[in-house]
């Protein structure tokens, strides 16, 4: 166990709609990074928080957005789904930000968009 | 194309065998190479990380970089059938954020008893 909660692991949900995903980091971990992982593209980088701030965009569409609490807890905001939308959305957490600082994943939320 | 090109497998090796990974990437500028693990269902946990060019080892793992080449290896030593799972390389530039990373596509390793 990471220590990385994610919640749920399976959603199923219709195109057009809109979900939410959570990401709980291990305890004291202030960098939350959230990545896609689907058959046709792999593991790809959305976006990054660090302490409640965005600290790096990836291949995030505009129809998704992402925020980080005070609490440090994440949430991944999914709209106007897609078919394509279908794949594995993983969580990680770091303490720091640095290479040599380890991130730990979390077990991932499976979406389907039917 | 690909930033980062690996081959997807399945790679079936026998117990004890030495498991040969590799990665080759196109953008000159990547300076962080990692790989990770993963178990089927599971998220992804990182096994080892080098910064620019060398060798490093850790245990029955060997990471390789060679980046004239743009190339990077893997190998695992005395093979287990708990090494099943799909392995991911991962790379960074300097410059950018920590989790801003490219992935291979993973490579699945099966280890037969």
């Amino acid at each position: 166990d990471s220590g990385v909660t994610q919640t749920p692991k399976h959603l199923i949900t219709a195109t057009g709609q809109r979900v939410t995903l959570r990401c709980s980091p291990r305890s004291g971990d202030l960098s939350v990074y959230w990545y896609q992982q689907s058959l046709d593209q792999g593991l790809q980088f959305l976006i990054q928080y660090y302490n409640g701030e965005e600290r790096a965009k990836g291949n995030i569409l505009e129809r998704f957005s992402a925020q980080q609490f005070p609490d440090l807890h994440s949430e991944l905001n999914l709209s106007s789904l897609e078919l394509g939308d279908s794949a594995l959305y993983f969580c990680a957490s770091s303490l720091r930000t640095e290479m040599n600082t380890e991130a730990f994943f979390g077990q991932g939320t499976r979406l389907t968009v039917v | 194309q690909k930033e980062v090109e690996q081959d997807p497998g399945p790679l079936s090796v026998p117990e004890g065998a030495i498991v040969s990974l590799n990665c080759t990437y196109s953008n000159s500028a990547f300076q962080y190479f990692m790989w990770y693990r993963q178990y089927s269902r599971k998220g992804p946990e990182l096994l080892m990380y080098t910064y620019s060019s060398g060798n490093k080892e850790d245990g029955r793992f060997t990471a390789q970089v060679d980046k004239s080449s743009k190339y990077i290896s893997l190998f695992i030593r005395d093979s287990q059938p708990s090494d099943s799972a799909t392995y991911l390389c991962a790379m960074r530039r300097t410059t950018d954020s920590w989790g801003k990373f490219q992935f291979g596509a993973g490579t699945q390793v099966v280890v037969t008893p």
